[in-house]
């Protein structure tokens, strides 16, 4: 069964703290996505990575950064949090190829900027 | 902009009911997955549906794939309190780098 599990389900944080999500899965996965998801706009791709040290920006990159240093871990870093940052985060992980292969996510952080 | 369109948003109905979920694109789409998410969970894929015209059931659910594969459905026979979730459909455009883009969703509650 494939795992994929988010550091911390809640989390609150100050305005400009710099602010770690750390997702880790457990499968060899190649893909690994972040994803923030409000109400009433669904989930939107943050950034992703194709393997170690790649990456690539999704639709709203901006006030983000991500870090994939092993295979297994993908982290989201918020530069300087601001309260139009807080929302439910989303990880994500997928084996690469093109034949429709699912993606396993994990349970979500949901991150609280005062 | 949003690539793919899902309605309705919302969807709240008495149990034993039948409803229709759409997902509809101007773009094509290698292949169309719907996912299903609960309160405090990440989303869990239902169905991946690759070839246009492709209908595949699942229990009382039963997905469809567009003939020119840009646009699903999903419609649910004799809803269930159980059903109640949220709905969400997703495309993929071929690329081995696997983004998907997902539809907005579809907050369906059914009612004992």
């Amino acid at each position: 069964d494939v795992k994929v599990t988010q550091s911390s389900r809640y989390l609150v944080k100050r305005t400009g703290e710099k602010v770690f999500l750390e997702c880790v899965q457990d499968m060899d996965h190649e893909n690994m996505f972040w994803y923030r998801q409000d109400p009433g706009l669904g989930l939107r791709l943050i950034y992703f990575s194709y393997d170690v040290k790649m990456k690539e920006k999704g639709d709203i990159p901006e006030g983000y950064s991500v870090s994939r240093e092993k295979k297994e871990r993908f982290s989201l870093i918020l530069e300087s949090a601001s309260t139009n940052q807080t929302s439910m985060y989303l990880c994500a992980s997928r084996d690469a190829g093109t034949g429709g292969q699912p993606q396993h996510f994990g349970d979500g952080t949901r991150l609280s900027i005062l | 902009t949003q690539l793919l369109e899902q309605s309705p948003q919302f969807l709240s109905i008495q149990e034993g009911e039948n409803l229709t979920v759409y997902c509809n694109s101007s773009s094509v789409f290698s292949s169309l997955q719907w996912y299903r998410q609960e309160p405090g969970e990440g989303p869990v894929l239902l169905v991946t549906v690759v070839t246009g015209g492709e209908v595949k059931k699942l229990k009382r659910l039963t997905f469809q794939f567009g003939d020119a594969r840009k646009d699903s459905s999903l419609h649910i026979t004799a809803a269930q309190p159980g059903d109640t979730g949220l709905y969400l459909c997703a495309g993929a455009r071929g690329s081995t780098l696997g983004r998907l883009y997902f539809g907005r969703g579809t907050q369906l509650t059914v009612w004992p």
